[in-house]
């Protein structure tokens, strides 16, 4: 079965960090380019960050710039957010989601992150 | 950066009825990389339109798309229970490389 599975998510206070991963299955992970996408408690969708299958090309939205590290290990077929210096504004579901070029065809369940003190 | 809205906030219909929902764009956009997610609650999204008009593998021919510069409309022709959930559109750009629209919830009546 074609899945991303997120996992690394929880409660953190304020100025905390938090790694979360991605686990891919059901698919050549190597070939493709990775998103991660997050959604406020009721609210609508963010990019968050981008990276290429082979890691030479990374983006990051201006909101979560110089405090989140997008990196993967495609012999793991695995994806990874660093996140520091995290602030209560950052608490969402955060979604790994595989990237189609110009659109996005994949996504996880999702992992709750809590910014709360 | 392009700003994407979407209109109606909220739309009420009942089952059978026809659902246009639309997404305008601050300024002109590709329709290349104009595309249409529905997510039903406590579910992650779901790609439904992508180019504008063009569905995804095992989406109902009863969803299509259309529009092109700075209007773009989802259309679903008969809607079936399944079928309200909360809709967004999206534009693949550079920076930021992908914008959503603040969605439009799909309610019954």
């Amino acid at each position: 079965e074609v899945q991303l599975v997120e996992s690394g998510g929880g409660l953190v206070q304020p100025g905390g960090s938090l790694r979360l991963s991605c686990a891919a299955s059901g698919f050549t992970f190597s070939t493709y380019s990775m998103n991660w996408v997050r959604q406020a408690p009721g609210k609508g969708l963010e990019w968050v960050s981008y990276i290429s299958s082979g890691s030479t090309a990374i983006s990051y939205a201006d909101s979560v710039k110089g405090r989140f590290t997008i990196s993967r290990d495609n012999a793991k077929n695995s994806l990874y957010l660093q996140m520091n210096s995290l602030r209560d504004e950052d608490t969402a579901v955060y979604y790994c989601a595989r990237d189609g070029g110009i659109m996005i065809t994949l996504w996880g369940q999702g992992t709750l992150v809590t910014v709360s003190s | 950066e392009i700003v994407l809205t979407q209109s109606p906030g909220t739309l009420s219909l009942s089952p059978g009825e026809r659902a246009t929902l639309s997404c305008r764009a601050s300024q002109s956009v590709d329709s290349s990389y104009l595309a249409w997610y529905q997510q039903k609650a406590g579910q992650a999204p779901r790609l439904l339109i992508y180019g504008a008009s063009s569905r995804a593998t095992g989406i109902p021919d009863r969803f299509s798309g259309s529009g092109s510069g700075t209007d773009f409309t989802l259309t679903i022709s008969r809607l079936e229970p399944e079928d309200f959930a909360v809709y967004y559109c999206q534009q693949y750009g550079i920076s930021p490389m992908y914008t959503f629209g603040q969605g439009t919830k799909l309610e019954i009546k």
